[in-house]
């Protein structure tokens, strides 16, 4: 079935430890982002990638890393999580092409708990 | 950045129609969106506006004005699947979309 797989799809991490959450899509989007999602916040931006190579910085990218690698992956790193870092995490893909709707299409989740 | 505002909940009965305000203050646009979030699970996308107007699809409609940022989505008909979080989401022109904090609507029998 086509779509963005990510992994865990739950974690409770100890303060300090390094975390990466992994994100796979098969639709071969050429961009990708990571958001986190917060209670009474909504969606926030943390990195994204435009096209394999490329990254750039979201909203709140501070403490988290990304990686394009190739069309598929896009990895998010936490070097040393903290608690603020509690949240869920949803990586996202979208074939962008110029104009027209270029829709998102969202990844199940990934709950992290840090403590 | 974009500054997106809805309200956080509302209430609406079974059978009725219910309308999501969105206001948006944004240094670029290249169209709005909105998207369902049921508890617990991810965003899936409902409706795409780039010119001004209405569109329509099946029992949601949307409608944007450009000039004075704001949008509305109207779900009619309303049925208690229709329970869960509608998020507003302006795409600015480097294609990044950022998110209003959502309206949870709740449908009651």
């Amino acid at each position: 079935i086509a779509g963005i797989t990510q992994a865990p799809t739950s974690q409770i991490l100890a303060a300090g430890r390094r975390m990466t959450l992994r994100c796979t899509q098969d639709m071969r989007h050429n961009a990708m982002y990571w958001y986190r999602q917060d209670l009474g916040l909504g969606l926030r931006l943390i990195h994204y990638s435009n096209t394999a190579g490329t990254t750039g910085k979201g909203e709140v990218p501070d403490g988290y890393s990304v990686s394009r690698a190739n069309t598929d992956d896009f990895p998010l790193t936490l070097a040393s999580a903290v608690p603020s870092q509690t949240s869920v995490y949803f990586c996202a893909s979208s074939n962008n092409q110029g104009t027209g709707a270029n829709v998102l299409t969202f990844g199940a989740g990934s709950r992290l708990t840090v403590l | 950045g974009q500054n997106i505002d809805q309200p956080t909940e509302m209430t609406a009965t079974e059978g009725a129609i219910v309308q999501i305000n969105c206001t948006y203050q944004t240094s670029g646009f290249n169209g709005l969106f909105w998207y369902q979030q049921h508890a617990g699970e991810a965003p899936t996308f409902l409706s795409y506006n780039v010119l001004d107007g209405l569109e329509e699809k099946g029992r949601f409609s949307s409608f944007l004005s450009r000039s004075k940022g704001y949008s509305y989505l109207l779900l009619k008909e309303l049925q208690m699947k229709d329970s869960a979080s509608y998020l507003c989401a302006v795409r600015d022109g480097d294609y990044k979309l950022s998110f209003g904090a959502g309206t949870t609507v709740t449908v009651r029998a």
